[in-house]
């Protein structure tokens, strides 16, 4: 068990720039969470995968963002046309298919638009 | 919907004193309660959790939690605390029709006094 992995750590953008994250989950894990969470406040779920298919999307998942997981393994999380209020923390995590299956986290990437 | 309330944005205590984080949740099912820890520009780390069974939950580095669903609640104890519990703490709640999803609370802040 080698963890959660998120790349990169941190990312400054401009504003109106792209930016995508890439998240490696544990490698028995089927399923797949990106979670949003800003100073102060508890982790906001954004989508989560079941092997490669996306289950369920939050309505906080504007179109500016697109999350993939091609092959069931890593996921990327794109984020277009970023806006300042898009400056968070972007947390991955992955578990089990149970339905009582703890989620493990990864480190997750600082996302900072100027 | 689930949702978690978490009473006390901060909780300070002083070593060796007993520490109690509240957490009242809210599900129209039966719920899966977790209690994870954050330390800075750090991922959650799960403490413990509960689903079915023994409503006293025991988890790692000397914490516990009660689930008592006659008060919708599920607060975190430890009997002595530590320097080192000095952390974030969040609730979370899911069921089995959430796809493993979590529902976080918006967390408390543990301080530790020497």
């Amino acid at each position: 068990d080698t963890g959660v992995s998120q790349d990169p750590r941190h990312k400054i953008t401009k504003r109106g720039q792209n930016v995508t994250f890439r998240c490696d989950p544990i490698s028995e894990h089927n399923r797949l969470y990106w979670y949003r969470q800003t100073l102060g406040q508890g982790p906001e779920f954004l989508t989560y995968f079941q092997n490669e298919a996306q289950l369920e999307k939050s309505r906080l998942l504007s179109d500016r963002f697109s999350a993939e997981r091609p092959k069931g393994s890593f996921s990327t999380l794109e984020i277009q046309r970023t806006e300042q209020g898009d400056s968070a923390m972007y947390l991955c995590a992955s578990s089990l298919s149970g339905y009582d299956s703890p989620l493990h986290f990864g480190n997750g990437t600082r996302l900072t638009v100027t | 919907a689930q949702s978690v309330t978490q009473l006390g944005s901060h909780v300070s205590v002083s070593e060796g004193a007993l520490v109690l984080l509240r957490c009242n949740y809210s599900s129209s099912v039966p719920p899966y309660l977790f209690w994870y820890v954050q330390y800075p520009n750090q991922g959650l780390q799960l403490l413990l959790k509960y689903t079915t069974g023994a409503t006293l939950v025991k988890g790692i580095n000397g914490f516990e939690a009660e689930f008592k669903k006659s008060e919708t609640s599920f607060h975190l104890t430890k009997p002595s605390a530590h320097m080192s519990d000095a952390a974030e703490y969040f609730c979370a709640v899911s069921s089995y029709n959430q796809g493993g999803k979590l529902i976080f609370g918006q967390g408390t802040e543990l301080s530790v006094k020497p």
